[in-house]
């Protein structure tokens, strides 16, 4: 049981090329989720989705894109990296409203 | 809009010293409140939820905290911190209602000194 995989767990972009991060769950989670962490201002939402085919903004989408095309992956899509974007990102999954939430390892990003 | 405030940004303490770190929502209906525990280089895992009923919550490694509806509150404690208990602590709240978004405070990290 893998629970909530992310990679890459590190990446370093130049300003203005794209990457994708990718998080898959096996525990057939209907929610998913991606924050991004840094420091002294906790974990801030990104994207999330309800179900596949279901994807909505959370408080700081800009500059990522995301879909969620089967239950299982979500990944997030940065077109055009910018130095802003340099965090740490989490993938989470859970089961229906009011539930905890289950964290991937996170992904480290840099960008120069 | 949801907020979570977490006013201990760093808290040191000594093994065998009590704990308890502040964490207050601004949210007037119904809401649902976790905790979470982040150790040095690791993902967040939960310490311990509130959904409904006793506002006493027991969590995993000897942690509680209670909900105090009227004071908007969600306070994390223990009664003797050990080493191994270094780490962020991270308070949530989610609506209650609709996508299982949750928000987070800024979170407070506690260092322990044997």
């Amino acid at each position: 049981n893998a629970g909530v995989t992310q990679t890459p767990k590190f990446q370093v972009l130049k300003t203005g090329q794209s990457m994708t991060l990718q998080c898959a769950q096996d525990m057939n989670h209907e929610y998913m989720s991606w924050y991004r962490q840094d420091p002294g201002m906790g974990l801030r939402l990104i994207h999330y989705s309800v179900g596949a085919g279901i994807t909505d903004q959370g408080e700081v989408p800009n500059g990522y894109n995301v879909s969620r095309s089967t239950t299982e992956d979500f990944p997030l899509r940065l077109l055009s990296a910018a130095p802003s974007q340099t965090s740490v990102y989490f993938c989470a999954s859970s089961q229906g409203q009011g539930s905890p939430l289950h964290f991937g390892n996170g992904t480290r990003l840099t960008v120069t | 809009a949801q907020s979570v405030s977490q006013h201990n940004h760093h808290v040191i303490l000594s093994e065998a010293a009590s704990l308890e770190l502040g964490c207050n929502y601004s949210y007037g209906g119904t809401v649902n409140l976790f905790w979470y525990v982040q150790y040095p280089g690791q993902h967040l895992q939960l310490l311990l939820k509130y959904f409904s009923g006793d506002p006493l919550v027991k969590g995993i490694k000897g942690f509680e905290a209670e909900f105090i509806k009227s004071k908007f509150s969600f306070n994390l404690r223990k009664p003797s911190v050990q080493w191994s208990d270094t780490a962020e602590y991270f308070c949530a709240v989610n609506a209650g209602t609709g996508a299982n978004n949750l928000f987070f405070g800024t979170g407070t990290r506690l260092t322990v000194i044997p």
